[in-house]
């Protein structure tokens, strides 16, 4: 079936930690790629998104994603959390599907950074 | 600016008993609506999305229905709630199919 993977359920690190969390879809063609962040008691917001070019992408507050298209992966990163960091992560993929783009979405990462 | 609500935040029902979750979405006009559903340990699952007043789509079969009486409003309802309808309902908009979807606060529906 089609999906969106993400590896880890529950990530805990220490401050100035670095932090990958894994996603993996497996879709084929072409897909745009997001990654989505949902800090305690707010909305659901945009990380950061890759559409096309170059396949490392910066988004908001130090994170960035690298596209691998021949791993089907799309992998966020930042060198070093803070406690502010502490937030759930989700990785979506938007798929033509039904005559419209559709936003498929991973089980999501709780991180939790410990100061 | 645009900016989207909704209610109530959270809310705990027996089973059986019917269900109105809303969205209202200010600050923009005639805008594409979504319905998303996280259950514990899961992806966000979209629901039903609509482009316009009265116009709805359906992704999934389910106890669950949408309506669109305004422009900028989005109602989630149940006749009779199921034990599995629990979850954190999600509400979101975006300016057409294709662009970014933009998201609601939610709401934790819980039922026992």
């Amino acid at each position: 079936a089609q999906s969106v993977s993400q590896h880890n359920h529950h990530v805990i690190l220490s401050e100035a930690a670095s932090l990958e969390l894994g996603c993996n879809y497996s879709y084929g063609g072409t897909v745009n790629l997001f990654w989505y962040v949902q800090y305690p008691g707010q909305h659901l917001q945009l990380l950061l998104k890759y559409f096309s070019g170059d396949p490392l992408v910066k988004g908001i507050k130090g994170f960035e994603a690298e596209f691998i298209k021949s791993k089907f992966s799309f992998n966020l990163r930042k060198p070093s959390v803070q406690w502010s960091d502490t937030a759930e992560y989700f990785c979506a993929v938007k798929r033509f599907s039904g005559g419209y783009n559709k936003l498929i979405f991973g089980a999501g990462t709780r991180l939790a950074v410990h100061p | 600016s645009q900016t989207i609500h909704q209610w109530p935040a959270t809310l705990v029902q027996p089973v059986g008993s019917p269900l109105s979750l809303e969205c209202t979405v200010e600050g923009t006009s005639n805008p594409n609506l979504y319905w998303y559903r996280q259950a514990a340990g899961r992806g966000l699952q979209l629901l039903f999305y609509s482009v316009g007043i009265g116009q709805i789509s359906s992704e999934v079969p389910q106890n669950l229905s949408a309506s669109r009486p305004q422009d900028r409003q989005f109602i989630l309802s149940s006749k009779k709630l199921l034990l599995s309808d629990s979850g954190f309902y999600l509400c979101a908009w975006s300016s057409g199919l294709n662009y970014e979807q933009y998201f609601g606060p939610g709401t934790r529906l819980t039922v026992t």
